[in-house]
């Protein structure tokens, strides 16, 4: 069956750092991929997405792009800030009406002022 | 923008006590999903429903059960409670027959058994 393989955590960093929180997945066809971010004590929250194969998501200085030769769909941020502590979800959902989403493991990430 | 909606926030019930979580989609949302996350896990998806009818069922003990509406809300229903069902419950709903798109999850319920 699908499923998602993702970095794990605690990821720990300073702030100003680069971050990298690599995901992989295994899908038949060609799901859509996602990331959520769940801060503490909250629900979760679509960060981005990508539906196709060299997509790149983008959205509050994280990027993260579809790559199919690799099943990959790393994420990236050039300068983390505090504000950015809190669990991250790569996500992936088949492209069939009311398929289910799939998540990896989350990776919590730290940033020390 | 109108979110989806699940109510209550938090419950505490005593073991072999039943509880009903509800779950209000954002409107034209037809697919209604519930996943439960244990502390310190990913959500794992429970079960969903397209249309009113159920679509998919995962790892939903059979102690639980859900419906949802001809208004397309959904319920939760958890009998016979266990220490272990303690977690956050996820409602989320997505748009009429668009696959692949994103799911819109709400604040979740946290239920806490005693």
């Amino acid at each position: 069956g699908d499923s998602v393989t993702q970095m794990e955590g605690p990821v720990t960093l300073s702030e100003e750092a680069f971050l990298t929180i690599n995901c992989t997945y295994t899908a038949t066809g060609y799901p859509s991929l996602f990331w959520y971010v769940q801060y503490p004590g909250e629900g979760l929250q679509l960060l981005l997405k990508a539906t196709k194969a060299d997509d790149k998501g983008s959205n509050k200085g994280f990027e993260a792009t579809y790559r199919k030769e690799t099943t990959s769909f790393h994420l990236e941020k050039g300068s983390v800030q505090v504000s950015d502590s809190a669990v991250y979800f790569c996500a992936l959902r088949g492209y069939s009406s009311a398929s289910k989403i799939i998540f990896g493991s989350g990776t919590r990430l730290s940033i020390r002022p | 923008a109108a979110g989806v909606i699940q109510s209550p926030r938090h419950l505490i019930k005593e073991k072999r006590e039943t509880a009903t979580l509800k779950c209000y989609p954002i409107p034209r949302h037809d697919t209604v999903y519930w996943y439960q996350q244990g502390p310190g896990q990913d959500p794992q998806f429970l079960i969903s429903f397209y249309e009113k009818m159920q679509s998919d069922k995962g790892s939903i003990p059979d102690r639980f059960s859900a419906q949802q509406f001809s208004d397309y809300h959904s319920e939760l229903n958890m009998s016979s409670l266990e220490l272990g069902d303690s977690a956050l419950y996820f409602c989320a709903s997505s748009p009429v027959g668009t696959g692949g798109t994103e799911a819109f999850f709400g604040q979740g319920t946290r239920l806490t058994v005693v």
